[in-house]
């Protein structure tokens, strides 16, 4: 069936080190993919998102590129800042409008 | 623009009670419907999701059923309660194809 993988954590680091939050996923046909993010005390909103193979979506200094090849999604920003410090959560849409989420990622950045 | 609305906020119910969380959505139409619920440190598990009034897919085979009397509204209900149904529950609707979710605000059951 459908599925979504991603690194649990939590994750520390530094403030301006490099992250990488590993996502791979299992689906049927071509879904699109989705990281949303979760502030503390608030909801989860949509960070970024890629709708087919090689499209890289962007925001906020966030990078992640479909990769059909390898079936993965993985989120990267070359600096994090305290500001940044959320959960974050990979997801999946299918062709018939299903919607998986991975079990998050907790990141927290320190000064 | 679209609005979501979810109630109740808060609710404790005990244990073999009734529940029923209703969730509308405004300035849309015909929707994809979907139920979540998020454990505490932990991910989201769809329950739930529609693509249409009567069009219900169901995820996890427990207690609770939902339904989707309105192209806009989405009820997630029990006949009775389990101490497992404690949780956060989150409404959220997308359009067609690869739109993003939108959520409510939640809501979070504790049964006792």
């Amino acid at each position: 069936g459908d599925s979504v993988t991603q690194m649990e954590g939590p994750v520390t680091l530094s403030e301006e080190a490099f992250l990488t939050i590993n996502c791979t996923y299992t689906a049927t046909g071509y879904p699109s993919l989705f990281w949303y993010v979760q502030y503390p005390g608030e909801g989860l909103q949509l960070l970024l998102k890629a709708t087919k193979a090689d499209d890289k979506g962007s925001n906020k200094g966030f990078e992640a590129t479909y990769r059909k090849e390898t079936t993965s999604f993985h989120l990267e920003k070359g600096s994090v800042q305290v500001s940044d410090s959320a959960v974050y959560f990979c997801a999946l849409k299918t062709s018939y409008d299903k919607v998986i989420f991975g079990p998050g990622t907790s990141l927290s950045v320190i000064p | 623009s679209q609005t979501i609305h979810q109630w109740p906020a808060t609710l404790v119910q005990p244990v073999g009670s009734p529940l029923s969380l209703e969730c509308t959505v405004e300035g849309t139409s015909n929707p994809n419907l979907y139920w979540y619920r998020q454990a505490a440190g932990r991910g989201l598990q769809l329950l739930f999701y529609s693509v249409g009034i009567g069009q219900i897919s169901s995820e996890v085979p427990q207690n609770l059923s939902a339904s989707r009397p309105q192209d806009r509204q989405f009820i997630l209900s029990s006949k009775k309660l389990l101490l497992s149904d404690s949780g956060f529950y989150l409404c959220a609707w997308s359009g067609e194809g690869p739109g993003e979710l939108f959520f409510g605000e939640g809501s979070r059951l504790t049964v006792l």
